[in-house]
C-alpha cells in the first residue's frame, strides 16, 4: 500500500524556468511533509518541509504547497539551476510516529543549461 | 556534509549469510532510523532506535535487528540474507521527540546478495 506517491518518475526543464514536482498521499493522519534531494552516491538531504496546518512554505528558490483537501503537495523551484539536477523525494510523517518517514518513489529532475 | 557516516560503503554477500552495517554521527543526535532503498524506489523505514531501545518498526521481519550504543552510534544486522535484501541501506540521525525534526542521512551502504 503506497501511502505517498510521486507519479512522475522524471522531469526535464530548461535552466531558469520553473520546476514543479508533485506528490500525492492517502493517509489523512500525516502531520508533516518534507522534501529531500538526493545526488548519486550521497544520502538524501533535507530541502524544505511544511506542517499540515499550513498551505505554503517558502525558502529561497524553493516553495512547497499543500492542498489537504486533495491530499496533494508540490515543490516549486524557481528559477531552476543545473545544480538542482537530482532525485527528489517527498516524505510524510505522523505525530504518532515522529521518526518514521514514509517516502514516495522519487522524481528525477534534470535541469538543462 | 551531514556528519553521518556509514560503513562499509559496499558489501557483497551470499544468500544465507549474515551482515552488520554501521552508522555514526558527529552531531550527538539521540535517535537513529534505518531505511532500505531498493532500486528505483524510495527509502522504506526499517526501525528506529531512541536511547538504545527500539522505538518503532516498519514491515520488516525479525531477521532485521539493530543496536544503538551509548555514544548513539548504531548497527543494523541482517541474518539469513535473501536475494531481495540487495539494496542501499541508509541510516538517519536526529533529535527525537518532535515531529518535523530534520533527519540527517548518511551516504548509505550498498549491499549485494548473490
Amino acid at each position: 500500500d503506497q501511502q505517498v506517491k510521486q507519479n512522475s518518475p522524471s522531469l526535464s526543464v530548461q535552466e531558469g524556468r520553473i520546476s514543479i514536482l508533485n506528490c500525492d498521499y492517502t493517509n489523512s493522519m500525516f502531520d508533516y511533509f518534507l522534501w529531500y534531494k538526493k545526488y548519486p552516491a550521497e544520502g538524501p538531504t533535507f530541502l524544505i518541509s511544511i506542517s499540515s496546518i499550513k498551505d505554503k512554505n517558502e525558502d529561497g528558490r524553493f516553495t512547497v504547497f499543500l492542498n489537504k483537501s486533495a491530499k496533494h503537495l508540490s515543490l516549486h523551484i524557481v528559477p531552476s539551476q543545473p545544480g538542482d539536477s537530482a532525485v527528489y523525494f517527498c516524505a510524510a510523517v505522523s505525530s504518532g510516529n515522529t521518526g518514521k518517514l514514509i517516502f514516495g518513489q522519487g522524481t528525477t529532475l534534470q535541469v538543462k543549461p | 556534509e551531514t556528519g553521518v557516516t556509514q560503513s562499509p560503503t559496499h558489501l557483497i554477500k551470499t544468500r544465507g549469510q549474515q551482515v552488520t552495517l554501521r552508522c555514526s554521527s558527529q552531531s550527538g543526535h539521540n535517535t537513529v532510523s534505518w531505511y532500505q532503498q531498493a532500486l528505483g524506489q524510495g527509502p522504506q523505514f526499517i526501525f528506529q532506535y531512541y536511547r538504545e531501545e527500539e522505538n518503532g518498526r516498519g514491515n520488516f521481519p525479525p531477521r532485521f535487528s539493530g543496536l544503538q550504543f551509548p555514544n548513539y552510534s548504531s548497527e543494523l544486522n541482517v541474518n539469513a540474507l535473501e536475494l531481495d535484501d540487495s539494496a542501499l541501506y541508509l541510516c538517519a540521525t536526529y533529535w527525537g521527540g518532535s515531529i518535523g525534526n530534520e533527519q540527517f542521512f548518511g551516504p548509505g551502504t550498498r549491499l549485494t546478495v548473490l
